[in-house]
């Protein structure tokens, strides 16, 4: 049972216009969401993270929005460049303790210039 | 920031051989480490939770002999892939987080290893 959902395997987006990659969660304990952004064989690269008690954190390009009641994050990045091309995975954790993270399939992103 | 190695990068080695991958973190101490799988076109899958110097906790379908975990210092964790077959070929991952972080600090990760077994 995946408990973080990314839907979208891919996403295309023109060079300079908005990338926004979604995620879906289910389980109400988690309360620390991440994104990280990973390279073919390479390991994921830590980009943006949000606390359950704030509802967008923003740093530079990248924006990460969290609605709790819909148990719903997104990434912003705008505008767009060729390097973002890369893997994004949505990941959370629960408020407790020593915990892993749970991580989504993760969504392949494509900047065209 | 933490800097987490992973070596080696890329290994071939023959079925029924076994596979050392190590996991440094090379400028804070590590009392958790993390070990992920992944499939291609797949998520990171957590294979297994070490805390240094007791024993490691796997997940639920992760065979432990045939996944030795040690995590003897503060500073490296190796994941040993026992007796390997064709179809533990995978990218593995490490991660680590470091002493008085908690759930809410981003984990580090290495850059894989490739494992291909023939």
């Amino acid at each position: 049972d995946q408990q973080v959902k990314q839907n979208s395997p891919s996403l295309s987006v023109q060079e300079g216009r908005i990338s926004i990659l979604n995620c879906d969660y289910t389980n109400s304990m988690f309360d620390y969401f991440l994104w990280y952004k990973k390279y073919p064989a390479e390991g994921p690269t830590f980009l943006i993270s949000i606390s359950s008690i704030k509802d967008k954190n923003e740093d530079g390009r990248f924006t990460v929005f969290l609605n709790k009641s819909a148990k719903h994050l997104s990434l912003h990045i705008v505008p767009s460049q060729p390097g973002d091309s890369a893997v994004y995975f949505c990941a959370a954790s629960p408020n407790s303790g020593n915990t892993p993270l749970v991580f989504g399939k993760g969504t392949r992103l494509s900047v065209i210039a | 920031g933490a800097v987490v190695s992973q070596h080696p990068s890329r290994v071939i080695c023959k079925s029924g051989t076994s596979v050392k991958i190590e996991c440094r973190s090379l400028d804070f101490q590590a009392t958790t480490m993390f070990w992920y799988r992944q499939f291609p076109k797949q998520s990171l899958m957590l294979m297994a939770t070490s805390n240094e110097g007791s024993k490691a906790t796997y997940e639920q379908g992760v065979e432990k002999d045939k996944f030795l975990i040690n995590h003897a210092s503060l500073t490296l964790s190796t994941l040993t892939v026992t007796s390997a077959h064709p179809e533990d070929s995978s990218f593995y991952i490490c991660s680590a987080r470091g002493r008085g972080t908690g759930y809410n600090s981003p984990l580090h990760f290495g850059n894989g290893t490739r494992l291909t077994v023939t």
